[in-house]
């Protein structure tokens, strides 16, 4: 079965405290993994397509790499700003999207 | 663009009435999307179209859902009768393709069913 699994389910870090975020997939044939962001009360907002085992994407605090059964969102240095829920999707090869439950983080000044 | 337009923003209904949400995609988005999101269950696929044509229903939860796209800037989706399991967040999202980096969301309707 298609699935997309997210941990932690939330997480408190001091500002400038760095850390990952998980997220692990089991699809039939991967067209894409994408990493979104969700503020309180808004829509998610895309951050990151990957594409390919190995594959990573940086910008500003934020690095995501993918391996064949993982992503993982990295949080350098966070600032305040940065709290908000972190989604992860995949996108199978027959068109179907699956988003995970999201990781809420939250960067305490 | 002002981006995708959702109504209500909020809603809050007695079981068994009926609730009709709205959606405005971004002006030359091909494809839409609805979705609903719950603590439990995250975010769902409900139903997409493609030039105003319904393409997946195949997660829409039962025939109490229905959605319409009559034209190009607006879509539909009513709840006839409403359940309080229907409480959620339903988002509308635009895209250009079915490419999950093209894809823009609403800012939801927060669906409270009493």
């Amino acid at each position: 079965e298609d699935q997309v699994t997210q941990s932690p389910e939330a997480l408190r870090l001091q500002e400038g405290e760095s850390s990952s975020l998980n997220c692990s997939y089991t699809v039939s044939g991967l067209r894409g993994l994408f990493w979104y962001r969700q503020d309180p009360g808004k829509g998610p907002e895309f951050l990151f397509t990957l594409y390919s085992a190995g594959e990573e994407k940086e910008k500003e605090r934020l690095k995501a790499t993918l391996t064949k059964k993982e992503s993982f969102l990295h949080i350098t240095a966070p600032k305040p700003e940065d709290s908000a829920t972190y989604l992860c999707a995949v996108q199978a090869t027959g068109n179907q999207f699956y988003f995970g439950t999201g990781t809420s983080l939250t960067v305490i000044p | 663009d002002a981006g995708v337009i959702q109504s209500p923003r909020h809603e809050v209904t007695e079981m068994g009435q009926e609730v009709t949400l709205r959606c405005k995609p971004i002006s030359g988005h091909d494809y839409l999307f609805w979705y609903r999101q719950t603590m439990m269950r995250g975010l769902e696929l409900l139903i997409y179209f493609n030039n105003n044509v319904p393409i997946d229903d195949s997660g829409m939860p039962e025939d109490r859902f229905s959605a319409k796209m009559p034209n190009a800037s607006f879509s539909t989706l009513k709840i006839q009768p409403s359940e309080p399991r229907d409480s959620a967040v339903y988002f509308c999202a635009s895209s250009l393709t079915l490419s999950g980096n093209t894809i823009y969301f609403g800012e939801g309707s927060w669906l409270t069913v009493v």
